[in-house]
């Protein structure tokens, strides 16, 4: 069965400090692999997607990177961290069909930026 | 565009009692359609999902949708609510990316508390 890791748990880091978070995906190959952001009372918001190794795509401008080194692992990264980047951070896959599958996710990651 | 509404933030009803909650889409074509569930400091479960076909999708822990396109909406049921179903409930509805890939545009969400 497919499994998905997200890490850390927790983090809490300074304004201005590097950030890299990590996902991994077990049991299933080449998925799609998603970054999601969820602030409170907002739902949530697609970040950046991959639909293979090296291919990214954002969705929306920020302060924020992504990158697919491996075929399932998924990096979150930003150079300078700012207060607004505090959130809960979320990772996901889908089946690389074209249809609608839906996505699975990870844990999460409460990100402060203190 | 794609959007989702889930009209309620908060809901309370006691264990036993019966549950629903509402959840109206945007979408300009046929939608594919989700609820899921988390709970505190969690990811997103998925309870169930309809893509096409019977209009009433049944799901994990005794969750159940209807489909009703002439309303877009994809209400969420259960006929007896237990303590364990707190928790926040998300409903989306997805869409094909550019490139490849799917988007799930999500509701706010609604906020279920159990009273006992």
């Amino acid at each position: 069965s497919q499994t998905i890791h997200q890490w850390p748990a927790t983090l809490v880091q300074p304004v201005g400090s590097p950030l890299s978070l990590e996902c991994t995906v077990e049991g299933t190959s080449n998925p799609n692999l998603y970054w999601y952001r969820q602030a409170a009372g907002r739902g949530l918001q697609l970040l950046f997607y991959s639909v293979g190794i090296g291919q990214i795509s954002s969705e929306v401008p920020q302060n924020l990177s992504a990158s697919r080194p491996q075929d399932r692992q998924f990096i979150l990264s930003s150079k300078k961290l700012l207060l607004s980047d505090s959130g809960f951070y979320l990772c996901a896959w889908s089946s690389p069909r074209r249809d609608s599958s839906p996505l699975h996710f990870g844990n999460g990651t409460r990100l402060t930026v203190t | 565009a794609q959007s989702v509404t889930q009209p309620d933030i908060h809901i309370t009803v006691s264990e036993g009692a019966s549950l629903e909650l509402r959840c109206n889409y945007s979408y300009g074509a046929t939608p594919y359609l989700f609820w899921y569930v988390q709970s505190p400091g969690q990811g997103l479960q998925l309870l169930l999902k309809y893509f096409s076909g019977d209009t009433l999708v049944q799901g994990i822990k005794g969750f159940e949708a209807e489909f009703k396109r002439s309303q877009s909406s994809f209400n969420l049921r259960k006929p007896s609510v237990h303590w364990s179903d707190a928790a926040e409930y998300f409903c989306a509805v997805g869409s094909i990316l550019t490139g490849g890939g799917n988007k799930l545009t999500f509701g706010t969400g609604t906020q279920l508390k159990v009273e006992l």
